[in-house]
């Protein structure tokens, strides 16, 4: 069974920064691309960034980039979000997902973690 | 960026009705290489993260219920929810895998009437 599990949320103060992790489970991590995906209260999905199976291809949205930083780690089946510099607007819960495959749809995501950013 | 737009915002519908949802993109999503139209369709129940109903614009995922089917071509599509029942009560977002960023609609909440 495909398991994706998100952990590393929490309340930090602006200009702080953070660090998400997402275990992947019950597929073979490395042959996956995986994204990140953040859903602010109450509002609608937004894509974050997205890293191939081997790293060798990282995109960011505009929102974030120079800001976030996208890795993985196929030996631990896991990959990771690294938030600097973050704004009240990054407030949200943040999922990762799975890539179907090569322009492919976001087949399983996991259940998300929520982080805050407030004074 | 590609500019996902769907209607209507929120729509109610009586149980074993039809509930239909559009999406319009702002660039064309068909390759016209393998003939497909990169667009997929989302479920999203509340405290729930979304699931995957529908890709390539018409294909359902293994598993969802035949009464949700997807339609169109190049930048118009449509979700159509062909008998509503309770357990459809959701957010559904339309999403263009296209290119880079992947783009997503601005969601459509679908309640009983």
């Amino acid at each position: 069974e495909v398991q994706l599990v998100e952990s590393g949320g929490g309340l930090v103060q602006p200009g702080g920064s953070l660090r998400l992790s997402c275990v992947a489970s019950g597929f073979t991590f490395s042959n996956c691309n995986m994204n990140w995906v953040r859903q602010a209260p109450g509002k609608g999905l937004e894509w974050v960034s997205y890293i191939s199976g081997s790293s060798s291809s990282i995109y960011y949205a505009d929102s974030v980039k120079g800001r976030f930083t996208i890795s993985r780690d196929n030996a631990k089946n896991s990959l990771y979000l690294q938030m600097n510099s973050l704004r009240a607007e990054d407030t949200a819960v943040y999922y990762c997902a799975r890539d179907s495959g090569d322009y492919a749809p976001f087949d399983y995501w996991g259940q998300g973690t929520l982080v805050t950013v407030s004074s | 960026d590609i500019v996902m737009t769907q209607s209507p915002d929120s729509l109610a519908v009586s149980l074993g009705e039809r509930a239909t949802i559009n999406c319009k993109s702002s660039q064309n999503l068909l390759y016209s290489s393998n003939n497909k139209n990169y667009l997929t369709w989302y479920q999203q129940k509340p405290g729930q993260p979304p699931k995957l109903l529908i890709y390539w614009a018409s294909t359902r995922e293994s598993g969802v219920p035949d009464r949700f089917s997807g339609s169109g071509s190049g930048t118009d599509f449509t979700l159509t929810i062909s008998s509503l029942q309770p357990e459809d009560v959701a957010v559904y977002y339309c999403q263009q895998f296209y290119t880079t960023p992947r783009t997503f609609g601005q969601g459509t909440k679908v309640e009983i009437k």
